[in-house]
């Protein structure tokens, strides 16, 4: 079955730190792939997305997300984290010929001054 | 930026009575969805909605769930006699492509049922 694991229910990280959130996900063939953040009482925004091509995907806020085929990750990255970082980050995926988005489970960021 | 807009932020409703949740996409998009997410557990797929059907249902979508576009421009989820387990945020996306375009997200209705 599809699925999209995120094995970090929570990170804390000081500000200015970089960051790392973890994605992998289990697909038949290559999935579209997503990252979203939700803050509190917010609905989904959308970073980044990967769809082909090249690997390493640049999105909004100064994140970036590299998908690695061989470990079937699509790991999130950001060099310096700010404190209005902190909220919910959501990876997502659907099959190149569908539309139903599969999300992870969340990882809640957290971010200390 | 165009966005999706939902409406009510938050809706409590006595268990068994009919809610409608409304949504607005973004003018140009084709493709509609509704996602739910139970507090604490992952965003799930409901359905998604193309040319005025159906085109994908999840199995919680079951007979209680209706989805409509009655005008150019609302979407709404109707959920038919709630039950307590509906409890839960309410996503509208839309989309302008089927899959090769990210859907993006309004921020949510909060159902509570009592």
């Amino acid at each position: 079955a599809q699925s999209v694991t995120q094995p970090d229910i929570h990170i804390t990280v000081s500000e200015g730190a970089s960051l790392e959130l973890r994605c992998n996900y289990s697909y038949g063939a290559t999935p579209y792939l997503f990252w979203y953040v939700q803050s509190p009482g917010q609905g989904l925004q959308l970073l980044l997305k990967y769809f082909s091509g090249d690997t390493l995907v640049q999105g909004i806020k100064g994140f970036e997300a590299e998908f690695k085929r061989s470990q079937s990750s699509f790991n999130l990255r950001k060099p310096s984290v700010h404190w209005s970082d902190a909220a919910e980050y959501f990876c997502a995926g659907v099959t190149g010929g569908g539309n139903k988005l599969t999300f992870g489970t969340g990882t809640q960021l957290k971010v200390e001054l | 930026e165009p966005e999706v807009t939902q409406t009510p932020s938050h809706q409590v409703t006595q268990m068994g009575q009919e809610v409608i949740l409304r949504c607005v996409p973004i003018s140009n998009h084709l493709y509609f969805y509704w996602y739910r997410q139970i507090l604490g557990q992952k965003v799930e797929f409901l359905v998604s909605f193309y040319n005025n059907e159906i085109s994908e249902k999840s199995e919680i979508f079951d007979d209680q769930f209706s989805v409509e576009r009655p005008d150019g421009s609302n979407f709404t989820l109707k959920i038919r006699s709630t039950k307590l387990e509906d409890s839960a945020m309410y996503f509208c996306a839309s989309s302008d492509a089927y899959s090769n375009q990210p859907q993006h997200f309004g921020d949510g209705t909060r159902l509570s049922i009592l």
